[in-house]
């Protein structure tokens, strides 16, 4: 079974620029998150998906971060425009339709603003 | 709001030795995930616990959720160089949304 895919690996931007991160969860997975993990502290929820559906982004900065998924599978989620306190890994995670079941994560993207 | 705090920080432990990391939260565990996650890598799942008292091992590795739900432990016993990693304990952060919160993680060195 293929895990959560994400790409890319690594992005290097300057601040004030735009970038966007893909995410493409296990099949069959219903819920989908990204998470923010600064370095030397664990992961922050920012959204989480439940189909193509929003379920929580109350951590989610709106004034410059968006996130989408279209058609409940492939999730986008976009920085516009960046600020150097964004450096960090960006995670996406997956799991079965119930919140009991254990998220699955993607291998992260690593994000750096100068 | 609910906070997880994980000790120590950092460990560094001879190899075949045991260890325990620990996990307190200020507030009642509704549900308790345990990740291992390498540098530059995703987390990787090990084991979930939600009722008190309950402990579940892998392998060398045991996880136990106190009485009370507020803590949990990891137990690691003769430790490998594979065991090395940053361990974060995630939770709940109410009843069963999915939504998870982390501690800041324990580094764990295992010398060879």
């Amino acid at each position: 079974e293929a895990g959560v895919a994400q790409s890319p690996r690594y992005k290097i931007i300057e601040k004030r620029q735009s970038v966007a991160f893909w995410c493409n969860p296990i099949s069959g997975h219903a819920t989908l998150y990204w998470y923010q993990q600064i370095l030397g502290q664990g992961p922050k929820l920012l959204i989480q998906f439940q189909n193509n559906g929003v379920v929580d982004d109350s951590q989610l900065p709106k004034d410059r971060f968006s996130a989408e998924r279209l058609k409940g599978v492939d999730s986008t989620l976009k920085i516009q425009p960046a600020k150097l306190e964004d450096s960090a890994v960006y995670l996406c995670a997956s799991s079965l339709d119930s919140p009991l079941y254990e998220q699955y994560f993607g291998p992260g993207t690593r994000l750096t603003v100068t | 709001s609910q906070e997880l705090e994980q000790s120590p920080q950092s460990l560094i432990v001879q190899e075949g030795k045991n260890l325990t990391i620990n996990c307190t939260s200020s507030k009642t565990l509704y549900g308790l995930y345990w990740y291992k996650q390498k540098y530059g890598e995703g987390l990787i799942f090990l084991m979930m616990l939600q009722k008190g008292g309950e402990e579940k091992s892998h392998e060398k590795i045991t996880a136990k959720l106190d009485e009370k739900k507020q803590q949990s432990s990891l137990h690691i016993t003769a430790s490998q160089p594979s065991h090395a990693g940053i361990y974060l304990c995630g939770a709940d952060n109410a009843s069963n949304t999915g939504k998870l919160i982390f501690g800041q993680g324990t580094t764990l060195q295992v010398k060879p």
